[in-house]
């Protein structure tokens, strides 16, 4: 069975610094994607990045990218230049291709503070 | 383009009365999704539909709990009767068969 990790449960730092968020997944796939969502206090669910396991080249959007390591089953998500507004829980989560459901982690309460 | 749909945002309702929650889509999304999420459980899912059909709905709490999807682009979410112990914030999402799931914005039940 898949799991999903995320060993920190809380973490804050100042408006402009870099953060970087762990997950740790186990699996015997070795077809899947991985996703990084946040939830801020609207409760929204926001997808933010994107990565498909047989791609070497690790995905970025914006402010946002990530450390995809998959031998050692890590996918860390890198937010630089924080803002306010990345506020939020955020949730890393697991799929198996040509499958649907979604395997989360515990999420990480990110705090940015002014 | 228009993201995945939900009405109402936010629902109060006393026990025992009916609750309908209602989604939309994003367009040519053929796989459909509820989720609940608490506190205590996190976020569960609840159905799966493909192509307007329910593939897979063990997460359905009980029969209390109903689902459909009349078309491409309309499923709701039935509770009869609701209890307090179904609070929940309740999102729809969809994606292109077992792509990237898009939530919506969910909809907050308090059952009194």
């Amino acid at each position: 069975a898949q799991t999903v990790t995320q060993s920190q449960p809380e973490m804050s730092v100042q408006e402009a610094e870099t953060v970087t968020l762990s997950c740790t997944y186990d699996t015997s796939e070795n077809n899947y994607y991985l996703f990084w969502y946040k939830q801020p206090p609207s409760r929204q669910m926001i997808l933010v990045i994107r990565q498909e396991a047989y791609k070497q080249q690790n995905a970025t959007e914006n402010r946002f990218s990530v450390n995809f390591q998959k031998a050692a089953k890590s996918f860390s998500l890198k937010i630089s230049d924080s803002q306010l507004g990345d506020t939020a829980m955020y949730f890393c989560a697991f799929m198996r291709r040509s499958n649907y459901q979604l395997i989360w982690g515990a999420g990480t309460k990110l705090i940015i503070k002014p | 383009d228009a993201g995945v749909i939900q009405s109402p945002r936010h629902e109060v309702t006393e026990m025992g009365q009916e609750v309908t929650l209602r989604c939309k889509p994003i367009s040519g999304h053929n796989s459909l999704f509820w989720y609940r999420q608490t506190m205590m459980r996190g976020l569960e899912l609840l159905i799966y539909f493909n192509n307007n059909v329910p593939i897979d709905d063990s997460g359905m709490p009980e029969d209390r709990f109903s689902a459909k999807m009349p078309n491409a682009s309309f499923s709701t979410l039935k509770i009869q009767p609701s209890e307090p112990r179904d609070s929940a914030v309740y999102f729809c999402a969809s994606s292109f068969n077992t792509d990237t799931q898009y939530f919506g914005p969910g909809t907050r039940l308090t059952v009194l």
